[in-house]
């Protein structure tokens, strides 16, 4: 069976700061890989897909993210973090069915 | 493009009420619509999973015949919560995908308060 931790679940940065939000995932061979967005109160956005090739996607709002298979990871990453950036993070695998992991909620301190 | 409509985004009803909210892919077929059942602070419960012209599977401990699911086109679904009550308060949220191992896309909600 398949499994996603983020092991962060509130992550405070300063807006303007660097941000990275992590992702592990089990699954017996090479899942497919999202990364979504929630506003509160609202639906999850797509940020970016990883199915194959280069392991490391750009996504929507400047966002990359970077599958390690040898980490079993797919954390993603902002430059320089924007006060709209607030929100809730969940990373989900795609391998026998969709997982959704239980969420990194991000606030950013102006 | 992939764009799921959700409606209402808001719903206040009384206890014993039924309530049907419903899901439209507006640009793209869906093979497979997903609803999802979300309480505050949290991740994602799924509830059931349907595809077009089939009876909707249901997670262990989802009540099919409280949460009854129709997904009678490639892009509409509905989700009815029959005779609701306070505990149905929630929010509900529901997904579509084209196919495969393709991205989910979200509708914005509906939020279900029952009086």
């Amino acid at each position: 069976a398949q499994s996603v931790t983020q092991p962060d679940i509130h992550i405070t940065v300063s807006e303007g700061a660097s941000l990275e939000l992590r992702c592990n995932y089990s699954y017996g061979a090479t899942p497919y890989l999202f990364w979504y967005v929630q506003s509160p109160g609202q639906g999850l956005q797509l940020l970016l897909k990883y199915f194959s090739g280069d392991t490391l996607v750009q996504g929507i709002k400047g966002f990359e993210a970077e599958f390690k298979r040898s980490q079993s990871s797919f954390n993603l990453r902002k430059p320089s973090v924007h006060w709209s950036d607030a929100a809730e993070y969940f990373c989900a695998v795609y391998g026998q069915n969709f997982v959704f992991g239980p969420g990194t909620r991000l606030s950013v301190l102006p | 493009g992939a764009v799921v409509s959700q409606h209402p985004s808001w719903v206040i009803c009384k206890s014993g009420t039924s309530v049907k909210i419903e899901c439209r892919s507006l640009d793209f077929q869906a093979t497979t619509m997903f609803w999802y059942r979300q309480f505050p602070k949290q991740s994602l419960m799924l509830m059931a999973t349907s595809n077009e012209g089939s009876k909707a599977t249901y997670e262990q401990g989802v009540e099919k015949d409280k949460f009854l699911i129709n997904h009678a086109s490639l892009t509409l679904s509905t989700l009815t919560v029959t005779s609701a009550h306070p505990e149905d308060s929630s929010f509900y949220i529901c997904s579509a995908q084209g196919g495969g191992h393709q991205p989910q896309h979200f509708g914005d909600g509906t939020r279900l308060s029952i009086l």
